[in-house]
């Protein structure tokens, strides 16, 4: 099946600084690929929808200026949490849709910490 | 507002019972509807899709059920086994985007 990496899986990061998460497909291209935050025992939010050589498109309610997601090739997007806080210390996964049934394929997943 | 329910709390069978999973939807009207599993602090697997024409989908141990009257799926895994506990989460097409919306999720735990 398909394959999604992050990195890192974990980071702790002191507040005021940023934080840039990776999420590559391994085995596939991806034109489009998602970026989600979840809390615990809550639903994934989707935050924004990232664009291969375009700029991403944001949910309601997300910050784009705080959220950058750069999506410089076809395998790879990037997420910056910008002067990060401790309100931002969250799970954040990364996906890509492949297939005619559109389903999604997950990352790992990032355990972001900012003390 | 389209919404999606899930039961919050969690499910506890024994194993080698049939554990039933249930995902309501309200202001939908799905072309699709999807089954995710997550462990904890991981990513969700994809595992199963069912459309709207159909009423039952199996894969292995795997049952789903789609009824677009009642508004509901339901998610059945046959001779449960602790290798199944984790959250089962359930996706819907987005009304006219290509994009699912997730639900919260069910707890399934499985004891030896």
């Amino acid at each position: 099946g398909a394959v999604v990496s992050q990195h890192p899986s974990r980071v702790i990061c002191k507040s005021g600084t940023s934080v840039k998460i990776e999420c590559r497909s391994l085995d596939f291209q991806a034109t489009t690929m998602f970026w989600y935050r979840q809390f615990p025992k809550q639903s994934l939010m989707l935050m924004a929808t990232s664009n291969e050589g375009s700029k991403a498109t944001y949910e309601q309610g997300v910050e784009k200026d705080k959220f950058l997601i750069n999506h410089a090739s076809l395998t790879l997007s990037t997420l910056t949490v910008t002067s990060a806080h401790p309100e931002d210390s969250s799970f954040y996964i990364c996906s890509a849709m492949r297939g005619a049934d559109n389903e999604q394929y997950f990352g790992p997943g990032t355990r972001l910490t900012v003390t | 507002s389209q919404k999606i329910e899930q039961n919050s709390e969690a499910l506890n069978i024994q194993e080698g019972k049939t554990a039933t999973l249930t995902c309501n939807y309200t202001n939908y009207s799905p072309a699709y509807l999807q089954w995710y599993r997550q462990d904890p602090g991981r990513g969700p697997v994809f595992l199963l899709l069912i459309r709207e024409n159909e009423k039952e989908k199996r894969k292995e141990r795997l049952k789903v059920t789609f009824d677009t009257t009642l508004k509901q799926s339901l998610f059945h895994i046959t001779a449960s086994q602790p290798a199944d506990s984790a959250t089962y989460l359930c996706a819907l097409d987005g009304g006219g985007s290509y994009i699912p919306t997730f639900g919260r999720g069910t707890s399934l735990i499985v004891h030896p």
